[in-house]
């Protein structure tokens, strides 16, 4: 079992719609999660995290974590073009805090 | 620009050529990664270093592939013999190295194509 599992999509939804992007984790000893975005031909970039009491939000983005069922979610209100991307739930390794685990992605394409 | 650079952009090689990629990382960065990652594929860890030291190699790194930050500042990844199984993205990441959790500043990538 992967230690982060993330439906790959893509998901294709309207400007101004809600989205929300899921992943699983395997370790519920995890305690930090992150969200990066990845813009076609360009890195990742970190874009939220958050630890596992709850609910975090910076401006049109949320993040979620529900520990009973080892559940992380992003939600994007008021969905913009820009905001077509591929979506990366990650977690810090096993082994190292300093390697993080990716996501295989979601890609998100917003419809203007 | 403060930004992590990776060069070149783009490589393409023929199978069973030796190929080197270069990261500059963010100045006073002490940490720096390499990932690879697969079309479809969130990035997978590589490497990494805390100055001039390699603490940590993935067992994807295979004997083909060695990296190097001889004086904690860029770093060089070079895989031998190359197998058309090596075309990838090849990201490199820096973050400063003070603590737990930090967050990674990654270059655009160097895109490899094994023909």
């Amino acid at each position: 079992q992967k230690e982060v599992e993330q439906d790959p999509g893509p998901l294709s939804v309207p400007e101004g719609a809600i989205v929300s992007l899921n992943c699983t984790y395997s370790n519920s000893a995890f305690q930090y999660f992150m969200w990066y975005r990845q813009y076609s031909r360009k890195g990742p970039e970190l874009l939220m995290y958050t630890y596992s009491s709850g609910n975090k939000e910076d401006g049109r983005f949320t993040a979620q974590v529900d520990k009973s069922s080892k559940y992380i979610s992003l939600f994007i209100r008021d969905s913009q073009p820009s905001d077509s991307a591929t979506y990366l739930c990650a977690i810090p390794g096993y082994s190292s805090a300093s390697k993080i685990i990716f996501g295989s992605g979601t890609r998100l394409s917003i419809r203007p | 620009d403060t930004g992590v650079s990776q060069n070149p952009r783009h490589k393409i090689t023929k199978r069973g050529q030796n190929v080197t990629f270069r990261c500059d990382p963010i100045s006073e960065h002490n940490r720096l990664y390499w990932y690879r990652q697969t079309l479809g594929q969130g990035p997978e860890f590589l490497t990494y270093f805390q100055n001039e030291a390699q603490l940590e190699k993935s067992r994807l790194l295979s004997d083909r592939f060695s990296a190097e930050r001889p004086k904690g500042s860029f770093s060089t990844l070079e895989i031998q013999r190359t197998e058309q199984g090596d075309s990838a993205m090849y990201l490199c990441a820096s973050s400063p190295g003070t603590g737990q959790n930090e967050k990674l500043f990654f270059g655009s990538g160097t895109q490899l194509s094994v023909l």
